[in-house]
């Protein structure tokens, strides 16, 4: 099924406990992307990734640090997890960064630290 | 600083038009898109402008003024299912999206 996965669905973590959330994508796109979306604010970029290979820093980095060693995969860790990192969180990917493409999300993972 | 304006909520009546607006000010622009979030749910995409004038598809068009730096999204004959949080979105001059924090359309039948 194309598309765009992501793990866990949800989870609870208590607070300095590190934690990967895991998204994968089947549409051999080149970018992609991860936001937090918290209530009342827009989606914010976390980091993001235009090519297998290279990442770069969005708007909300600490705290958060990406690898893209595939395509495919583009894991978001958060090394000592802090109650301001409790969001929902959506990895999205794009065909390329270019001003036309639209991106595609995944379902979201609601992550709640305590 | 950049900053997407959007009401952050609507009430509408079944079958009825309902335009939300955006106002937008960014550094660069390359694009806006407009996306519709149901609750608990993943954005999908909606629609594109680059340049000004109206994009039109099927009940749902955008309109695009950047002189003003200025979007709408119009819904006709809206339906309850197109109850649902709008979101627009700026692409930036490092091509990133810049997004509002959406507006939730309410539909009562």
């Amino acid at each position: 099924i194309a598309g765009i996965t992501q793990a866990p669905t949800s989870q609870i973590l208590a607070a300095g406990r590190s934690m990967t959330l895991r998204c994968t994508q089947d549409m051999r796109h080149n970018a992609m992307y991860w936001y937090r979306q918290d209530l009342g604010l827009g989606l914010r970029l976390i980091h993001y990734s235009n090519t297998a290979g290279t990442t770069g820093k969005g708007e909300v980095p600490d705290g958060y640090s990406v690898s893209r060693a595939n395509t495919d995969d583009f894991p978001l860790t958060l090394a000592s997890a802090v109650p301001s990192q409790t969001s929902v969180y959506f990895c999205a990917s794009s065909e390329t960064s270019g001003s036309t493409d639209e991106q595609f999300f995944g379902p979201g993972t609601r992550l709640t630290v305590l | 600083g950049q900053n997407i304006d959007q009401p952050t909520e609507m009430t509408a009546t079944e079958g009825a038009i309902v335009q939300i607006n955006c106002t937008y000010q960014t550094s660069g622009f390359n694009g806006l898109f407009w996306y519709q979030q149901h609750a608990g749910e993943a954005p999908t995409f909606l629609s594109y402008n680059v340049l000004d004038g109206l994009e039109e598809k099927g009940r749902f068009s955008s309109f695009l003024s950047r002189s003003k730096g200025y979007s709408y999204l119009l819904l006709k004959e809206l339906q309850m299912k197109d109850s649902a949080s709008y979101l627009c979105a700026v692409r930036d001059s490092n091509y990133q999206l810049i997004w509002g924090a959406g507006t939730k359309l309410i539909i009562k039948p």
